[in-house]
């Protein structure tokens, strides 16, 4: 069954340091999103992403975060300059589009810690 | 907007106990909703969904789901919970297809052999 890839699964790094998430999403789908989620807390959404421009995003997805979608296969999230309160583990989703239910297909995860 | 409420942020069970977590959402519109489990360690995964038809659905490993629109309600229930049934319990909904999906806070089920 085809599934939603996201590397690397964890990544350790020093504050200030810009941070690259990557993922694969299933190839035919259309909609992709990037959420995340603190230890502990709620899974909180970040941003949407169709037809190469972001659809939709949160208060939290300020302008140290961006996405890209630099060829047909990747989707990734970048930190500029990562603060404490960016450790989280972080989830790639996507959607096939109209026409389907809506359900997100999900990643296992980016666990980012900043040190 | 929409959101999501889960009134049980932790249940503790025994093992063949029944069980039903709360769900409340809020949105004006026609919604999808979702119940996703997250096993300890692991990813999000998708245990049962509504788009239209039946209310009363039924998902992965005996859960069900019940849909009650004059209460804004999407229950999440199962007859007898087992030791691996420990995990913790999102409801989500969104407006549909391309849309973001909003999540509740989550329930923490422990089930006790």
């Amino acid at each position: 069954e085809p599934e939603v890839t996201q590397t690397p699964s964890h990544q350790v790094t020093q504050m200030g340091q810009e941070v690259i998430l990557r993922c694969v999403p299933i190839s035919n789908h259309l909609y992709f999103y990037w959420y995340r989620q603190i230890l502990g807390q709620k899974v909180e959404f970040l941003v949407s992403f169709y037809n190469n421009e972001i659809s939709e995003k949160s208060e939290i997805f300020d302008d140290q975060f961006s996405v890209e979608r630099p060829d047909g296969s990747n989707f990734t999230l970048k930190i500029r300059s990562t603060k404490l309160e960016d450790s989280a583990m972080y989830f790639c989703a996507s959607n096939p589009g109209l026409g389907s239910t809506g359900e997100l297909f999900f990643g296992e995860g980016s666990r980012l810690t900043v040190l | 907007a929409q959101s999501v409420s889960q009134h049980n942020h932790h249940v503790i069970l025994s093992e063949a106990a029944s069980l039903e977590l709360g769900c409340n959402y809020s949105y004006g519109g026609t919604v999808n909703l979702f119940w996703y489990v997250q096993y300890p360690g692991q990813h999000l995964q998708l245990l049962l969904k509504y788009f239209s038809g039946d209310p009363l659905v039924k998902g992965i490993k005996g859960f069900e789901a019940e849909f009650i629109k004059s209460k804004f309600s999407f229950n999440l229930r199962k007859p007898s919970v087992q030791w691996s049934d420990t995990a913790e319990y999102f409801c989500a909904v969104n407006a549909g297809a391309g849309n973001m999906l909003t999540f509740g806070g989550g329930t923490r089920l422990m089930v006790k052999p």
